[in-house]
């Protein structure tokens, strides 16, 4: 069975600095997907930034990006220049290829950006 | 498209009641998920469907829970009888696999339990 394990369960940065929040995975398979959402205080859940198992390159979506570490099954998400939008729950999340897509999330880290 | 419908947003109800948890998928998509979030769990996938079949249902926490996908357009998440510890909020999301894939969630239903 597949888990998503985030270590942080909080973290906070101040604005226009950068922070990255951590996440690992465990799995059998070899081509999956990897996501990052964000959830603010309004519990909407926004997709930040997706990452294909079978593409080496690392994902960015403005500001955000990933380091996508297959070998170590490790997959964490940097917000550079934070802005005080960015203050929200993160969740890791991960979805297995082939004939199973089930989509599983971490605990989550709650993420606090300070002016 | 509106997105992934969900209805109500709200529900109170008495412990021992029915409650049922409605979800509209977007159009085409053809997996749908149930999700229960809570401050000690986090989001637990309860069940997911693909093309309208029921796929794994291994996180429906009892035989108190029931899910139902009638047609690729609406599903159902019942709740008979109603706990206090039932009390969350239950989203659903939806997801196209071939192509861009991702899951899009709905606005959720904060269920409580009295």
């Amino acid at each position: 069975a597949q888990t998503v394990t985030q270590s942080q369960p909080e973290m906070s940065v101040q604005e226009a600095e950068t922070v990255t929040l951590s996440c690992t995975y465990d799995t059998s398979e070899s081509n999956y997907y990897l996501f990052w959402y964000k959830q603010p205080p309004s519990r909407q859940m926004i997709l930040v930034i997706r990452q294909e198992a079978y593409k080496q390159q690392n994902a960015t979506e403005n500001r955000f990006s990933v380091n996508f570490q297959k070998a170590a099954k490790s997959f964490s998400l940097k917000i550079s220049d934070s802005q005080l939008g960015d203050t929200a729950m993160y969740f890791c999340a991960f979805m297995g290829g082939g004939s199973n897509y089930k989509l599983t999330f971490g605990k989550g880290t709650l993420l606090t950006v300070n002016p | 498209d509106a997105g992934v419908i969900q209805s109500p947003r709200h529900e109170v109800t008495e412990m021992g009641q029915e409650v049922t948890l409605r979800c509209k998928p977007i159009s085409g998509h053809d997996y749908l998920f149930w999700y229960r979030q809570t401050m000690m769990r986090g989001l637990e996938l309860l069940i997911y469907f693909n093309n309208n079949v029921p796929i794994d249902d291994s996180g429906m926490p009892e035989d108190r829970f029931s899910a139902k996908m009638p047609n690729a357009s609406f599903s159902t998440l019942k709740i008979q009888p109603s706990e206090p510890r039932d009390s969350a909020v239950y989203f659903c999301a939806s997801s196209l696999v071939l192509g861009d894939t991702e899951a899009f969630f709905g606005q959720g239903t904060r269920l409580t339990v009295v």
